[in-house]
């Protein structure tokens, strides 16, 4: 089975201050994990994705996310957060081996930023 | 390329009543899902499809049907609309192939009285 935990409802950050939002995840195989960003009254949109390769994975808007395979965690993070970072973000996770089943969300991470 | 688009945007139902969101897509995605979210509870997946003529229930599929007649096209159906099925319901895609990205609609606000 696959699962994704985001263990923080709200994230708290001050404008040019560094930000984190936790992931985790549990997979049978090798995991296909992705972030993706929602702002009020939108569709989700996607930040970035770790397929395979380098662990450290650059996405849209300055955001970054780091894979670490023995803590099964995939943290977005971005340097330097702005104001308009604040929204609702969403951490997911698919096996690479699961066939055709779709993508399992987390419940979601709201963050805000201020200024 | 309008990517996926959902109609109608926002619709306030009485409780018995029916009714048919249309999700359509126009990157010649095989896979096409939707979810409802609500507050606290994240994204839940309702129903799948995997290809044209296909479906498959997700995790609260319960109260809802679809059809993919279309390639492009998967409607989401609420035969006797209930005050629990208040929510914001996205639609996504994907092709299937390579990482299964999903690219999502901007949602229905459906209300039901």
């Amino acid at each position: 089975a696959q699962s994704v935990a985001q263990p923080e409802d709200q994230v708290n950050v001050a404008e040019g201050n560094p930000l984190t939002v936790k992931c985790t995840y549990s997979v049978s195989g090798n995991p296909y994990l992705f972030w993706y960003v929602q702002y009020p009254n939108r569709g989700l949109q996607f930040l970035l994705k770790y397929i395979t390769g380098d662990n450290l994975v650059k996405g849209s808007y300055g955001f970054e996310a780091e894979f670490n395979k023995s803590q099964t965690s995939f943290h977005l993070k971005k340097p330097s957060a702005l104001v308009s970072d604040s929204a609702l973000y969403f951490c997911a996770v698919r096996d690479m081996w699961s066939g055709n089943t779709p993508l399992v969300f987390g419940k979601g991470t709201r963050l805000s930023v201020i200024a | 390329n309008a990517g996926v688009t959902q109609t109608p945007k926002f619709r306030v139902l009485k409780t018995g009543q029916s009714m048919t969101l249309l999700c359509a897509q126009d990157m010649n995605h095989e896979y096409m899902y939707w979810y409802r979210q609500d507050p606290g509870m994240g994204l839940r997946l309702i129903h799948y499809s995997v290809g044209e003529g296909t479906t498959a229930k997700g995790e609260v599929p319960d109260g809802y049907n679809v059809s993919r007649l279309k390639k492009q096209n998967f409607l989401l159906g609420l035969e006797s609309a209930a005050p629990s099925q208040t929510s914001v319901y996205f639609c996504a895609s994907s092709s299937g192939t390579d990482s299964y990205e999903q690219y999502f609609g901007p949602g229905t606000r459906l209300t039901v009285t």
